[in-house]
Order: C-alpha cells, then structure tokens, then sequence
C-alpha cells in the first residue's frame, strides 16, 4: 500500500522566498497532521485537519506559516517569507478517525527544508 | 494533562544483548500509548501500540512492551539487539481527553546505539 508521499524530500531556498510543501495522506485516512522537527525543540505539532477542514493551528509559529487541504488527498503547507530559523524537517502524518483516538498516525518520509 | 517521559536520553547495547527502552506516563484516563521508531532520514514508523486490551504488546521487528498502570509505564523491550535496531525511539501518548482527535503527545526520544 502506498503510504503518506511527501514532496519535496530536500528544499533549499533563500531567506525570503515562498516555500511550499506538499503531502499525499493514505487514501481512506480522515486526519491529516503537520509536525516539525528540529534538535532544538523535538518533534512540534503544527496543524491538523480533519475531513479537510483545519481543526487546531495552534502550533503554527506565525502568520508566515499557512496550511491548507483543498481535498482529501492533498495538504500543502506554505513559508512566506521563509526566515533561517525555519530549517527543519517537516513530517506529514495522516490516520483514521477511531474510538478513543486509538489509530496511530503514519508518517512520511519527511521534507528536509534549509533556508540560507 | 496527559504527558509521557522517556527516561533516557541515550542507550547502548552490544549486538546480541536485551534491550531496555524506558517510557513514563501521565493520565487521567485509560490512555492509548505507541511506540515509534525514526531511522536516519526517515519518517515515524510505528512500532506498537497500546490500546485497553492485552497489556503486553507486540510489536514489529520482535519488539514488545508492557502496560503497567500502577508504574505508569511503557517500557519497550527486545530479548536481542541487532544493528539494524539503531535508531531514535519515541514513547507516546494520544491526547484524546481534550479533542478525541489522535491528537499525539510525544517524548523526547531515546537514541539507541547498537555495538558490534
């Protein structure tokens, strides 16, 4: 089965360029997570969306940062302007909804984002 | 609130030799807890999961972990460490208390280094 495809793997850009990343869920799954990682601060949530519709953005760090999911089958999370401090990997993660939250999520490969 | 620690940071073991990978939580209710694993350059991969049934678990790759509530843990365990088991660990909890959404709490991660 295919699992969660994220695009692109690797993403060097400079400060102030628009970036975007883009994440293909499991087909079926109804949630679809954004993380971060980075050594500093470990793995952050950042938004998700159920039935594609943004449920929590909390974590998004600032208005730079946007997110949608036009369909089920498509997420984009988008950097304008890209600073240095966002170089981090970005995961994608999708699941099934599931009665006391007990599906676990599945992750893709991740995008590895540098901003010179 | 619910919160899982991971109550080291980094373990090493030789080839061949148990592994012990310890993982804390707190929680108000009956949780849903998971075991990951991240190779190098890769996404979260699920090991196991916890989830009100049988409290000791297995998992892939010969790993199993065993629910005990009045420890409050999730250890991970393995009777035999091979090297392809180097990676970062990560215990976690499902935050299903404030949203019942899969929302996932994670620990801070536990290297493991396997020794020839």
């Amino acid at each position: 089965d295919a699992g969660v495809i994220q695009s692109p793997r690797h993403e060097v850009t400079e400060m102030g360029q628009e970036v975007t990343l883009r994440c293909k869920p499991i087909s079926g799954h109804d949630y679809l997570f954004w993380y971060r990682q980075t050594m500093m601060r470990g793995l952050e949530l950042l938004i998700y969306f159920n039935n594609n519709v943004p449920i929590d953005d909390s974590g998004m760090p600032e208005d730079r940062f946007s997110a949608k999911m036009p369909n089920a089958s498509f997420s984009t999370l988008k950097i304008q302007p890209s600073e240095p401090r966002d170089s981090a990997v970005y995961f994608c993660a999708s699941s099934l909804s599931g009665t006391y939250s007990n599906q676990p999520q599945h992750f893709g490969d991740g995008t590895r984002l540098s901003i010179l | 609130a619910q919160s899982v620690t991971q109550l080291d940071s980094h373990v090493s073991v030789s080839e061949g030799t148990p592994v012990l990978l310890r993982c804390n939580y707190s929680s108000s209710y009956s949780p849903s807890l998971f075991w990951y694993v991240q190779h190098p350059n890769k996404g979260l991969q699920l090991l196991l999961k916890y989830t009100s049934a049988a409290t000791l678990v297995k998992g892939i790759n010969g790993f199993e972990a065993e629910f005990k509530k009045s420890e409050t843990s999730f250890h991970l365990t393995k009777p035999s460490a091979h090297m392809s088991d180097a990676a970062e660990y990560f215990c976690v909890v499902s935050d299903f208390v404030s949203s019942n959404t899969g929302k996932l709490i994670f620990g801070q991660g536990t290297t493991l280094q396997v020794k020839p």
